[in-house]
């Protein structure tokens, strides 16, 4: 099956700082990506949609400002989470489909601890 | 607002049992429902049912999908440990690209 990957697993920063997290179609080409968050013993909770070249859409209560995301090319979705605070801390999944009715493919998932 | 609700939330049972767990959802334009198993890292992908009355299976595990009832069932049989994890349920709104899930079922297979 298709291959998504994130990096990095994990990381730790400090309140205020910036974190990128990178998410990539290994095997095929992503024309649509997905950020989610899962906080512990919850359920996945989708916060925006990238399709490549545009902008992404962002869902309810999502803070656009805060969460960047760039999909700039068909393999590669970029979120950023700016001036961190501990209540960020999370698990943050990436998935990526090729097209639209295709099957989304989750990447690993990455653990943000903001200290 | 599309929602997703699986249940039970939590079930403990011992190895080489069955198990039957349920989601529900309302979707105004329903186009797939997906199961996921979640252990430590991202969910893997289990089925993805679109028709109703068709039985998926793999193995130990298999799922049905009743649109008339808006509802899905995961069964699997002769549990082992390895299928500890916590089970989400997805919808999927045709015209939509996202995925809406269920708060998930933890299910823990006692040796």
């Amino acid at each position: 099956g298709a291959v998504v990957s994130q990096h990095p697993s994990w990381v730790i920063c400090k309140s205020g700082t910036s974190v990128k997290i990178e998410c990539r179609s290994l095997d095929f080409q992503a024309t649509t990506m997905f950020w989610y968050r899962q906080f512990p013993k919850q359920s996945l909770m989708l916060m925006a949609t990238s399709n490549e070249g545009s902008k992404a859409t962002y869902e309810q209560g999502v803070e656009k400002d805060k969460f960047l995301i760039n999909h700039a090319s068909l393999t590669l979705s970029t979120l950023t989470v700016t001036s961190a605070h501990p209540e960020d801390s999370s698990f943050y999944i990436c998935s990526a489909r090729g097209g639209t009715g295709d099957e989304q493919y989750f990447g690993p998932g990455t653990r943000l601890t903001v200290t | 607002e599309d929602k997703v609700v699986q249940s039970p939330l939590s079930l403990v049972v011992h190895e080489g049992d069955t198990v039957t767990l349920n989601c529900s959802y309302e979707v105004t334009n329903f186009r797939s429902l997906l199961w996921y198993k979640q252990e430590k890292k991202a969910p893997t992908f289990l089925f993805m049912l679109t028709s109703s009355g068709i039985e998926k299976k793999s193995g130990r595990l298999s799922s049905i999908l009743d649109k008339k009832e808006l509802f899905s069932i995961l069964n699997i049989t002769a549990t082992q440990t390895g299928d500890s994890a916590i089970y989400l349920c997805a919808v999927e709104e045709r015209g939509a690209q996202k995925l809406v899930f269920g708060q998930g079922t933890r299910l823990t297979i006692n040796p």
